[in-house]
């Protein structure tokens, strides 16, 4: 069974630094990743979706890299704002055919102004 | 892009009573969607696969009798909280299938329902 985890659970930066979030998984034999945000009480937002034969997508001021073969994904975020501030997750789609998709815990992100 | 609307957005009820949460992709059609549950604090644990004109597929440990599911079009599925226990309150969150070009397999969120049995 594919085990996704998320590091660091909790992060709290000052505004303006660029950081980063870390994402694992077990089993490399993934179709997509998808990053999400989640606003306390709300839906998820989805952020980013890589394919597995991709290595990386940007959307303005994030940046998601996938490396496969060593099981991670990192969401870069540049030039942090108090709005980033969020639960960050993600999600590790299994083969095409499997349907299911795998959820980290997520990293809890708050950036003070 | 992709929409999913969630109904309702919050419920109260009392105990005993069946409460139902609908999920509707508004502008692709789906055939496939999932339900998610989310304690506090905690990522989203899926409970149940729903298949179009077929049984839904529930995960080890997720009662059927106690969570009905029902997926009667390409754009509606329905999540029903049968005899809700205090136990059952939670968030519920939905999600579809959507299939786009090339065959990427992309999940679209509801926005949760919030569920608070008395």
């Amino acid at each position: 069974k594919q085990e996704v985890t998320q590091i660091p659970a909790a992060l709290s930066v000052p505004e303006g630094e660029n950081l980063v979030l870390n994402c694992s998984f077990t089993d490399s034999a993934i179709y997509n990743l998808q990053w999400f945000r989640q606003d306390p009480g709300k839906g998820l937002t989805s952020l980013l979706l890589i394919q597995s034969s991709q290595r990386e997508q940007t959307s303005g001021r994030l940046n998601a890299s996938l490396d496969k073969s060593s099981g991670r994904s990192t969401l870069y975020i540049a030039a942090s704002q108090p709005g980033d501030s969020a639960t960050y997750l993600c999600a590790v789609g299994g083969t095409y055919n499997f349907n299911k998709f795998y959820f980290g815990s997520g990293t809890k992100l708050n950036v003070k102004p | 892009g992709a929409v999913v609307s969630q109904h309702p957005s919050r419920v109260i009820c009392k105990s005993g009573t069946s409460v139902k949460i609908e999920c509707r992709s508004l502008d692709f059609q789906a055939t496939t969607m999932f339900w998610y549950r989310q304690f506090p604090k905690q990522s989203l644990m899926l409970m149940a696969t729903s298949n179009e004109g077929s049984k839904a597929t529930y995960e080890q440990g997720v009662e059927k009798d106690k969570f009905l599911i029902n997926h009667a079009s390409l754009t509606l599925s329905t999540l029903t909280v049968t005899s809700a226990h205090p136990e059952d309150s939670s968030f519920y969150i939905c999600s579809a299938r959507e299939l786009r070009e090339a065959g990427a397999n992309v999940l679209t969120f509801g926005a949760g329902s919030r569920l608070t049995v008395l």
